[in-house]
């Protein structure tokens, strides 16, 4: 069975800081996606970035980055020049290609700082 | 115009009784979700259905039953309601060659 694992429940950071996320984890597939997902308080559930595991290259939307190390099995989200709206819950995600389960982490609650 | 519409967004009930959340979208999406997002924001997937044929069911009870009575809804009803059902019922559709998820609003059942 897939797992995502979050190790970080919680975080905080100031402003315009970077903050980095971690996530990893646990599968035999060859061919999936992984995604970050942010809930703000609104609970609305917005997708920030994703990644097919075949590309090697990281995939980058903005202020977000991600680190994918698929030898490691980890997949860490970069947040630069943090803003106030950042905060929110992050949820790391997987999907085999094929499939149909999105599997999530446990979530990071980040809080942006003024 | 909502891409995932759920409804109610929010829903206090008593124990015992039977309730439904609705879930509608507009996206032309082949696979739609239930997920259940407990006090600890833990997301659990519940069911999955393609093209209105159950084919995700995670051992949850049997007072949950999924209805799809097209391809644009899925509908969730709860039977004989209980404290531990509390949670945050979130819909979710995908298109099936695709991997994105899009998500409804999430209804917020409280049980009391």
């Amino acid at each position: 069975a897939q797992t995502v694992t979050q190790s970080q429940p919680e975080m905080s950071v100031q402003e315009a800081e970077t903050v980095t996320l971690s996530c990893t984890y646990d599968t035999s597939e060859s061919n999936y996606y992984l995604f970050w997902y942010k809930q703000p308080p609104s609970r609305q559930m917005i997708l920030v970035i994703r990644q097919e595991a075949y590309k090697q290259q990281n995939a980058t939307e903005n202020r977000f980055s991600v680190n994918f190390q698929k030898a490691a099995k980890s997949f860490s989200l970069k947040i630069s020049d943090s803003q106030l709206g950042d905060t929110a819950m992050y949820f790391c995600a997987f999907l085999i290609q094929g499939a149909q389960k999105l599997v999530f982490g446990q979530g990071t609650r980040l809080t942006i700082n003024p | 115009d909502t891409a995932v519409s759920q409804t109610p967004k929010y829903l206090v009930t008593q124990m015992g009784n039977d309730k439904s959340i609705k879930c509608e979208q507009n996206l032309g999406h082949d696979t739609m979700y239930w997920y259940k997002q407990d006090s600890k924001k833990f997301l659990k997937i519940m069911f999955s259905y393609n093209n209105k044929e159950l084919i995700i069911n995670e051992t949850v009870p049997n007072r949950f039953s999924p209805k799809s009575p097209d391809k644009a809804h899925l509908n969730l009803h709860i039977n004989s309601l209980e404290l531990g059902d509390s949670a945050v019922y979130f819909c979710a559709t995908k298109d099936s060659p695709g991997t994105e998820a899009f998500f409804g609003q999430g209804t917020r059942l409280t049980v009391v």
